[in-house]
């Protein structure tokens, strides 16, 4: 069974802190994606990555970073936290494509707030 | 890039009745098709995927539909139970284009069913 974890379910920050959230696959999957949820805007793709020290902008890379130093890990990182970034963050993790499937296992969300 | 459209917003109905959730994505070369359901408070899970050599794909009271014509694919629950009520997410892509099996998600139907 595949198992998705994320470093913290709840995060309450400041203004201008650097924020790490941390993101960890158990199924040696090669994909690796981070989304933000808010209502109304479903889930919209901020960074993916496909490889160890491969990362890829996706819809809304704006104010975010990532890094992806081992296969099972990938962290997203705020560098200045803003107000406009409180939000529900998912991670997911996909099997490669030669397998045939695509579905995308999702961990269970840290929610962050930025006071 | 992929947009993906998806209606209503919120659906609410008696127990035993069908719901029917309907999606729109734009790009012609977008060839899977997936929708995930999110329970209150859980990570969003993968209940249901169609890729674009089928029209249709059923799974016990779960069915998807795609008009690649049209570019809109719709999902069709029937004989509604209360542990239907969730977010449904449809999605598009290509995965085996590009460097991950990226997806575009629609921005969600709270399904409510009733009693």
């Amino acid at each position: 069974d595949v198992k998705v974890t994320q470093s913290s379910r709840y995060l309450v920050k400041r203004t201008g802190e650097k924020v790490f959230l941390e993101c960890v696959q158990d199924m040696d999957h090669e994909n690796m994606f981070w989304y933000r949820q808010d209502p109304g805007l479903g889930l919209r793709l901020i960074y993916f990555s496909y490889d160890v020290k491969m990362k890829e902008k996706g819809d809304i890379p704006e104010g975010y970073s990532v890094s992806r130093e081992k296969k099972e890990r990938f962290s997203l990182i705020l560098e200045s936290a803003s107000t406009n970034q409180t939000s529900m963050y998912l991670c997911a993790s996909s099997p490669p494509r030669t397998s045939g499937t695509y579905e995308q296992y999702f961990g269970p969300g840290t929610r962050l707030t930025v006071t | 890039g992929e947009n993906v459209e998806q209606h209503p917003s919120t659906l609410s109905v008696q127990e035993g009745d069908s719901a029917v959730i309907k999606c729109t994505y734009s790009d012609s070369a977008s060839n899977y098709f997936p929708w995930y359901k999110q329970e209150l408070g859980k990570r969003p899970q993968l209940i249901i995927d169609i890729r674009s050599n089928v029209g249709e794909k059923k799974d016990q009271r779960i069915a998807v539909t795609l008009n690649k014509t049209a570019k809109h694919f719709s999902l069709h629950i029937t004989e509604t139970q209360p542990e239907d009520s969730a977010v449904y997410f449809c999605a598009a892509g290509n995965p085996q284009t590009g460097t991950a099996s990226k997806l575009t998600f629609g921005t969600g139907t709270r399904l409510q069913v009733t009693l």
